[in-house]
């Protein structure tokens, strides 16, 4: 069964250094989502991503952070300048359609990756 | 706004015995409702969907309108089952609201 992936499965870094986390969605979707989970606090929505722009964007996501799909295969989350709050684990799902067609298929989750901010 | 509400931070039963893990939500448009599971050291995995009404592992939820509820059930508890559980909420945008989970322990 195809899996979101993620790499690296933990990052530690610097304050004020610049990140990327990577996930390769699953092959045939099309809707793309950063989430992150700060240790002991729920899921939270950063953004969501489709034909090459965003769709939506919590407050979370700030001008620090941006994503992009370089390739036809990876979608990255880019935090420019990392603080001690970033450090949290971050989620990369991908669904088949978009939310008015989600409960057919729902969104799949990658394993996360682990940012550690020192 | 979208919120979900999981009351029960933890949940412990022991094996054999009915579960009943709750979820409330609050929306104005029309809820999209999941049920996520993630088991120790495991990715989030996607268990249930309002819209199919299935049953996965012996889990069922049925989505209640009027309560705003999407409550989690098995009749009888399998020490496998022992997860954290996550309810989540999908409205007309692009995104998933979650609640902050449910530890279920299943003791033998």
């Amino acid at each position: 069964e195809p899996e979101v992936t993620q790499t690296p499965s933990h990052q530690v870094t610097q304050m004020g250094q610049e990140v990327i986390l990577r996930c390769v969605p699953i092959s045939n979707h099309l809707y793309f989502y950063w989430y992150r989970q700060i240790l002991g606090q729920k899921v939270e929505f950063l953004v969501s991503f489709y034909n090459n722009e965003i769709s939506e964007k919590s407050e979370i996501f700030d001008d620090q952070f941006s994503v992009e799909r370089p390739d036809g295969s990876n979608f990255t989350l880019k935090i420019r300048s990392t603080k001690l709050e970033d450090s949290a684990m971050y989620f990369c799902a991908s669904s088949e359609v978009g939310l008015r067609g989600l409960a057919e298929g729902g969104q799949y989750f990658g394993p996360g990756t682990r940012l550690t901010v020192t | 706004a979208q919120r979900v509400t999981q009351p029960e931070k933890l949940l412990s039963v022991f094996k054999g015995a009915p579960v009943e893990l709750k979820c409330n939500y609050s929306y104005s448009g029309s809820p999209e409702l999941f049920w996520y599971v993630q088991y120790s050291r495991q990715r989030l995995q996607l268990l249930l969907r309002h819209i199919s009404r299935e049953s996965i592992k012996g889990f069922t939820a049925d989505l209640n309108k009027g309560e705003t509820s999407f409550h989690l059930k098995k009749p009888f508890a399998q020490e496998e089952d022992s997860a954290m559980y996550y309810c989540a909420l999908g409205g007309s945008n692009y995104k998933l609201t979650f609640g902050k989970g449910t530890l279920l322990t299943v003791n033998p």
